[in-house]
């Protein structure tokens, strides 16, 4: 069975320093992998997700992913976090003919610091 | 320019009441979610809907019941509500063309409390 795990539960950083979110999946077959982002008292909205092809993923607000297909791994990166980045990150994953069902990892809280 | 509503958005309710969360989209999308995230925990798929007539059972279906009374519609039910329903309960859509990743799109979320 596929299941997803993000390594960090909460990240603290200072603004403009670099930040990694680590997730590692496990699965038996080809999977699709998806990063979510919750800001505090919203919904979850898609930062990036990677499907085939290049294995560094671009998103939204300056954030990019990397596949490592022998690492099962899909860790998300800035180079430089903000203030406004402060949200859980939600690593997500399905499986190639899952018809999208996606399983979730239990999330990792990004507090950024002034 | 919500696409995806969820209401309500705050309940509060006792133990044992039946109660109802509904989600409505604007998105004409054909598939239809309902999660629930607990603190620690990330989130659980409930029920899914891949059309009117498909309702499918997710991981932790039990104490919950769906009816997709539209393509548009979907509610969730909790018809004896208890105090570890208490959580954030998410609807979310998706369409069949958007394949192969058919991503999903998610409402603001409904927080229920069970006293």
């Amino acid at each position: 069975a596929q299941s997803v795990t993000q390594l960090d539960s909460q990240v603290p950083v200072f603004e403009e320093a670099p930040v990694e979110l680590r997730c590692n999946y496990s699965s038996s077959v080809s999977v699709y992998l998806f990063w979510y982002v919750q800001y505090p008292n919203q919904g979850l909205q898609l930062l990036l997700k990677y499907l085939s092809g290049s294995t560094l993923v671009k998103g939204i607000n300056g954030f990019e992913a990397e596949f490592n297909k022998s690492q099962t791994s899909f860790h998300l990166r800035k180079p430089s976090v903000h203030i406004s980045d402060t949200a859980e990150y939600f690593c997500a994953v399905s499986e190639r003919g899952s018809q999208g069902n996606l399983i979730f990892g239990k999330g990792t809280k990004l507090s950024v610091k002034p | 320019d919500a696409d995806v509503t969820q209401t309500p958005r705050n309940r509060i309710t006792k133990t044992g009441k039946r109660i109802m969360l509904e989600c409505s989209q604007t998105k004409g999308h054909d598939r239809m979610y309902w999660y629930r995230q607990d603190p620690g925990l990330g989130l659980r798929l409930i029920y899914y809907s891949f059309d009117v007539k498909d309702i499918n059972k997710g991981e932790i279906s039990d104490g919950y019941s769906v009816s997709r009374q539209a393509q548009a519609k979907f509610s969730l039910s909790l018809e004896s509500a208890i105090p570890n329903q208490t959580a954030l309960y998410f609807c979310a859509t998706s369409d069949r063309r958007g394949y192969p990743s058919y991503e999903q799109y998610f409402g603001p979320g409904t927080r229920l409390t069970v006293t």
